[in-house]
């Protein structure tokens, strides 16, 4: 069963920490995604990566950064954590030639700052 | 600027009865949308998609519905059951762009028993 798995389910940092959460997926997929869910506001794209080494800014990317040295793993880097980046976030990975398929979304990690 | 819109924040439906999620989009070059299903502490699941080129896919108990003129697309859930019940989230694309999902802010679905 392919599966993308995020390091977490829960985590609880305090303001000011640096932040790593951690994504793998095991189907070779290119492209992967970060996003972040909160109540009322939908899914919101906070960066994405076509390959490896490469990355692109979404529609929230302050106060984030991300890796993606390896092609099975895309990390994203909050440097400097504040209560307002508490939240579920949620990392995807998708084929780059079977764009109409979808994402496969891993199972969510929600950040706790306090 | 939203560009996948879901109105109805929330959704009661006795089981049994047909549930319908609306959708509404703002640009006109999305030629593909889809549904996605999720449950708390879960990630999203894909559940049906239609391309522009159709105005109807039916997958079991669900169909999409897709209004180009109007923008609009709706999934049709018949007979309703508890398990359906889930957060929904309508999701667009285009393939002239980057192929990146637009998604909507998501309709939770109660069904009641």
């Amino acid at each position: 069963d392919v599966k993308v798995t995020q390091s977490s389910r829960y985590l609880v940092k305090r303001t000011g920490e640096k932040v790593f959460l951690e994504c793998v997926q095991d189907m070779d997929h290119e492209n992967m995604f970060w996003y972040r869910q909160d109540p009322g506001l939908g899914l919101r794209l906070i960066y994405f990566s076509y390959d490896v080494k490469m990355k692109e800014k979404g529609d929230i990317p302050e106060g984030y950064s991300v890796s993606r040295e390896k092609k099975e793993r895309f990390s994203l880097i909050l440097e400097s954590a504040s209560t307002n980046q508490t939240s579920m976030y949620l990392c995807a990975s998708r084929a780059w030639d079977r764009p109409n398929y979808g994402y496969t979304f891993g199972s969510g990690t929600r950040l706790t700052v306090v | 600027d939203q560009q996948v819109k879901q109105n109805s924040p929330s959704l009661s439906v006795q089981e049994g009865r047909i549930s319908i999620l609306n959708c509404d989009y703002t640009n006109s070059m999305f030629d593909y949308f889809l549904w996605y299903k999720k449950y708390p502490a879960e990630g999203p699941t894909f559940l049906i998609s239609i391309s522009s080129i159709k105005d109807k896919n039916e997958d079991g108990r669900f169909t999409v519905f897709l209004n180009k003129s109007a923008k609009h697309l709706s999934l049709h859930i018949v007979p309703s059951q508890p398990g359906d019940s889930a957060v929904y989230f309508c999701a667009a694309s285009s393939s002239t762009g980057a192929n990146n999902l637009f998604f909507g802010t998501g309709t939770r679905l109660t069904v009641i028993p």
